[in-house]
C-alpha cells in the first residue's frame, strides 16, 4: 500500500489554459474526495465519489471544475480557463466505505499567472 | 452547515514541554467524529488523533491526548514531550456519521506549531 499519490506535484498555468490533475487513491478505498486549500486556511471540500459516481459537489465547484472517476480508481479534476484566483493547493483524500478517517495525498500546487 | 474554529493560528513550545492546542465547533447533530490532522512541511496531512463523539473517554495515542467536552463543543489537543518533528500545521476536522452524502471534513483554519530547541 502506497498511500494517495498525486500528479503532478506542481503546476505553472497562464491564465486562461486548462490543467487537469490526477489522484490516485488507496487501492480498494471506494470513496475519494478532492479539497482546495489556500494559503492559511484548512481545506475546502470540493466534491465527493463513490465508486464511479459523484455523490456530492460543492458550491465551491464552479462550471469550469469537472471531476471524474471514469473506473472508480483514479480521479481526474480539470480546471477550464484558469484565473488567478484558482491557485491553490488541491488535495486528494480516499477512505475505505466504512471508515472515518481520510488518507490525504500531497496535493498538487497550482499556480496561475 | 457546520463550522471548525481554531482561534490560536501559532503556538510555540519548547522541546521536552506540553502544549496545548484548542478547537470549537457547532454542529446541530448529536452523532459524529472530530480529528486532529498534522501537516508537516512537505504538506501532507496525517491523522494525529480521532474522536467519536458518543464516546465520552477522552482519546489518546501515545503523546497525544484529547479534552472533548460534547456540552461545550470543545476539542482541544494535548502534546506531551514536545519533539522537534512536532512542528507542523495542525488542523482540527469534523465528520458527521457516514452516510452516502455528507461525509465531507469540514476543517478549522489551522494552528501553525513551532518547538523550540
Amino acid at each position: 500500500d502506497t498511500g494517495v499519490s498525486q500528479d503532478p506535484r506542481h503546476k505553472i498555468t497562464k491564465r486562461g489554459q486548462n490543467v487537469t490533475f490526477r489522484c490516485d487513491p488507496i487501492s480498494e478505498h471506494n470513496r475519494l474526495y478532492w479539497y482546495r486549500q489556500t494559503l492559511g486556511q484548512g481545506p475546502e471540500f470540493l466534491t465527493y465519489f463513490q465508486n464511479e459516481a459523484q455523490l456530492e459537489k460543492s458550491r465551491l465547484l464552479s462550471d469550469r471544475f469537472s471531476a471524474e472517476r471514469p473506473k472508480g480508481s483514479f480521479s481526474t479534476l480539470e480546471i477550464q480557463r484558469t484565473e488567478q484566483g484558482d491557485s491553490a493547493m488541491y488535495l486528494c483524500a480516499s477512505s475505505p466505505l466504512m471508515g472515518y478517517e481520510q488518507y490525504f495525498g500531497p496535493g498538487t500546487r497550482l499556480t496561475v499567472t | 452547515a457546520q463550522t471548525v474554529t481554531q482561534s490560536q493560528p501559532e503556538m510555540s513550545v519548547q522541546e521536552a514541554e506540553t502544549v496545548t492546542l484548542s478547537c470549537t465547533y457547532d454542529t446541530s447533530e448529536s452523532d459524529y467524529y472530530l480529528f486532529w490532522y498534522k501537516q508537516p512541511p512537505s504538506r501532507q496531512m496525517i491523522l494525529v488523533i480521532r474522536q467519536e463523539a458518543y464516546k465520552q473517554q477522552n482519546a489518546t495515542e501515545n503523546r497525544f491526548s484529547v479534552n472533548f467536552q460534547k456540552a461545550a463543543k470543545s476539542f482541544s489537543l494535548k502534546i506531551s514531550d514536545s519533539q522537534l518533528g512536532d512542528a507542523a500545521m495542525y488542523f482540527c476536522a469534523y465528520r458527521s456519521p457516514l452516510s452516502n452524502t455528507g461525509n465531507q471534513f469540514y476543517f478549522g483554519t489551522g494552528t501553525s506549531l513551532t518547538v523550540i530547541p
